[in-house]
């Protein structure tokens, strides 16, 4: 299957200071990737789509001026977790959307997480 | 958004059993897809389906597709312990459109 990639795969920091968290697909390119975010044994709660070239579509309660996404290419995604507190402390991961060749069928292709703790 | 639903929300088996759990939608879906999750790590596709009535096998994993449309089933069997996980299945309306999970599985192989 297709590979999907994220770095840092953990990361720890102060309350108040910015997180980047970075999403490509390695092996195919993906005009929509998605951010997710998951609790301790719960389900994948989407937070945003993320389209290349275009701003990003926020689920409802998501704040995008707090989760700032960029897509700028079509094997990069960043989730840019500003001014984080630790309430924001969680299991963030992507996943990058195979459209295959024209009429083919989609799949969706996650990456390994990141796990975020705010001090 | 739509809501899909999983059962059983957990499961404890003995080690060779077999494993059924099934999500089900009030929506008509084009296709699912069946993940399953170690702790700690991304969901990792397991099987996709893209025709209703369609039965897909990997290894030990076998997925159908409803015929309804609006139900996917997955069966494992003879278990062994690194089958431990959370199992999700992801239902798609139309191409394009975003995945809905489902609430997950969470199954344990007891050796």
């Amino acid at each position: 299957g297709a590979v999907v990639s994220q770095h840092p795969s953990w990361v720890i920091c102060k309350s108040g200071t910015s997180v980047k968290i970075e999403c490509r697909s390695l092996d195919f390119q993906a005009t929509t990737m998605f951010w997710y975010r998951q609790f301790p044994k719960q389900s994948l709660m989407l937070m945003a789509t993320s389209n290349e070239g275009s701003k990003a579509t926020y689920e409802q309660g998501v704040e995008k001026d707090k989760f700032l996404i960029n897509h700028a290419s079509l094997t990069l995604s960043t989730l840019t977790v500003t001014s984080a507190h630790p309430e924001d402390s969680s299991f963030y991961i992507c996943s990058a959307r195979d459209s295959g060749l024209a009429g083919s069928p989609e799949t969706q292709y996650f990456g390994p997480g990141t796990r975020l703790l705010v001090l | 958004g739509q809501q899909l639903n999983q059962s059983p929300q957990s499961m404890f088996i003995q080690e060779g059993e077999d494993v059924s759990m099934n999500c089900t939608s009030s929506s008509i879906f084009n296709t699912w897809l069946w993940y399953k999750q170690d702790p700690g790590e991304g969901p990792v596709l397991l099987i996709a389906l893209y025709k209703a009535g369609e039965l897909t096998s990997n290894g030990r994993l076998t997925a159908q597709f409803g015929i309804t449309r609006k139900d996917s089933f997955l069966n494992i069997s003879a278990s062994i312990p690194s089958d431990v996980g959370i199992y999700f299945c992801a239902g798609q309306l139309s191409a394009g459109n975003q995945f809905y999970f489902g609430t997950g599985t969470s199954l344990t192989v007891i050796p």
